[in-house]
């Protein structure tokens, strides 16, 4: 079936940028998605991109989609003690509901 | 914004107990959720459903059932409580942004602890 991969543990430097990588498995995958999750609560959805763009910024936040690669990124710039939370990667295929989520990787932001 | 409200959000029960935990959502989104968040696993569906009375399993779903009487409101049981269902369950919304993004938007979990 699907599989999402993401590496555990990112630990960074307040104001440093952060890159979380992603890689998945499904061809089909229409559109990618990043989710935060903070200590405690449920997942928010941060930003997604749809399979035929290659890049999309949101204020702190770039999106790299490499479709050949199958290869998915998260970068956030200037990264704040705030930023430190479990991040969530998640493929969807065309005409799905069932989006498949990777294991989150845990950002660590040191003062 | 899509409301969505779990509860409890927090439980203590035995071994061999039936517990319910409901998921409750304020607008009319057809597809539901629910999912266990554990160290390790991340986040693994139980079951969803797509409509009422019409539900299908997840990869996890041995243990549990779900009923959805209404569309407002998705119930997850599990009918003899065992250790290994010590977790914290979400449940979602299918949410259309209007693109064709389909996104979930996630309640603030239930913590369950079957001792």
């Amino acid at each position: 079936g699907e599989d999402v991969e993401q590496s555990l543990f990112l630990s960074v430097r307040e104001g440093d940028s952060s890159v979380i990588n992603c890689t998945y498995t499904d061809s089909s995958s229409t559109y990618l998605y990043w989710y935060k999750q903070e200590p405690g609560a449920g997942l928010q959805l941060l930003t997604y991109i749809f399979s035929n763009m290659d890049m999309k910024q949101d204020q702190r936040l770039t999106v790299l989609l490499n479709k050949k690669d199958k290869h998915l990124s998260l970068r956030i710039a200037d990264t704040q003690t705030g930023d430190s939370a479990i991040y969530f990667c998640a493929s969807l295929g065309g005409g799905s509901y069932i989006p498949t989520f990777g294991r989150g990787t845990s950002l660590i932001v040191h003062p | 914004d899509a409301g969505i409200t779990q509860s409890p959000r927090h439980k203590v029960t035995e071994t061999g107990t039936p517990v319910t935990l409901r998921c409750h959502q304020t607008e009319n989104h057809r597809y539901m959720y629910w999912y266990r968040q554990d160290p390790g696993h991340g986040l693994r569906l139980i079951h969803y459903s797509y409509g009422v009375k019409d539900t299908d399993k997840g990869e996890v779903s041995d243990g549990y059932s779900v009923s959805r009487s209404k569309t407002e409101d998705f119930l997850l049981t599990l009918e003899s409580a065992t250790s290994s269902q010590t977790s914290v369950y979400f449940c979602a919304i299918s949410v259309d942004r209007g693109t064709g993004a389909n996104v979930l938007t996630f309640g603030a979990g239930s913590r369950l602890t079957v001792l």
